[in-house]
């Protein structure tokens, strides 16, 4: 079965320091997909990033960047130089299988606040 | 905008009354889902629906049911609303691929459905 663990319910930082959100995850299949979403208080759900369980490369895209690792079934997220902008909740999920889409199960999320 | 709308917005409703969520879109998605997102349980899938008439259970299908008769409309129906079902629903759309490579396989949000069940 597929489960998405986020440890961290809330995380405060004071803007510009940086911050990592863990992602820990299982599944028995070979193949799968890892994604981010972030939630801002405006309630919308804005997707960041996708990674395949055949590529392991780190990503990073400006502020941010995933650490992707198979060995301790972890995709965690970093955000450099923090901004009140970034405060919202982010999601981490995982979808089984070699379409990708069914049963995108998520974690229970990790509220970021960045206090100016 | 993404072409994802869900109706009502907002709904204030009594314990044991049937309730119905719209999720329309117009990307032309053959894939769509409903969540529900609760403090303390991020999203659960209730039901999600792989073409028309094609629908399947999520992990918290119980006191739910779907139907998808046109590609752009899957609704979500409460039959007998409970306390236990107050949440914020959302819809999701998706298009599948079997190139991992692709940029597919993301899901797009609607706007989300607050209800409440007193």
């Amino acid at each position: 079965a597929q489960k998405v663990t986020q440890a961290q319910t809330e995380i405060s930082v004071v803007e510009k320091e940086d911050v990592t959100l863990d992602c820990v995850y299982e599944t028995r299949d070979t193949t799968y997909y890892l994604f981010w979403y972030k939630q801002p208080p405006s309630g919308e759900l804005v997707f960041l990033i996708r990674r395949n369980s055949f590529d392991e490369q780190n990503e990073i895209s400006g502020r941010y960047s995933w650490n992707f690792q198979k060995s301790t079934s972890s995709f965690n997220f970093t955000i450099t130089a923090s901004q009140v902008v970034d405060s919202a909740v982010y999601f981490c999920a995982l979808s089984e299988g070699d379409t990708g889409g069914f049963k995108t199960i998520f974690g229970a999320g990790t509220r970021l606040f960045v206090k100016a | 905008d993404a072409g994802i709308t869900q109706s009502p917005r907002h709904k204030v409703t009594e314990t044991g009354t049937p309730v119905t969520l719209r999720c329309h879109q117009t990307e032309n998605h053959r894939y769509m889902y409903w969540y529900r997102q609760d403090p303390g349980h991020g999203l659960r899938l209730i039901h999600y629906s792989y073409g028309v008439k094609d629908t399947d259970k999520g992990e918290v299908s119980d006191g739910y049911s779907v139907s998808r008769s046109k590609t752009e409309d899957f609704l979500l129906t409460l039959e007998s609303a409970t306390s236990s079902q107050t949440s914020v629903y959302f819809c999701a759309i998706s298009e599948l691929t079997r190139d991992i490579h692709s940029g597919a396989n993301v899901l797009t949000f609607g706007a989300g459905s607050r209800l409440t069940v007193l």
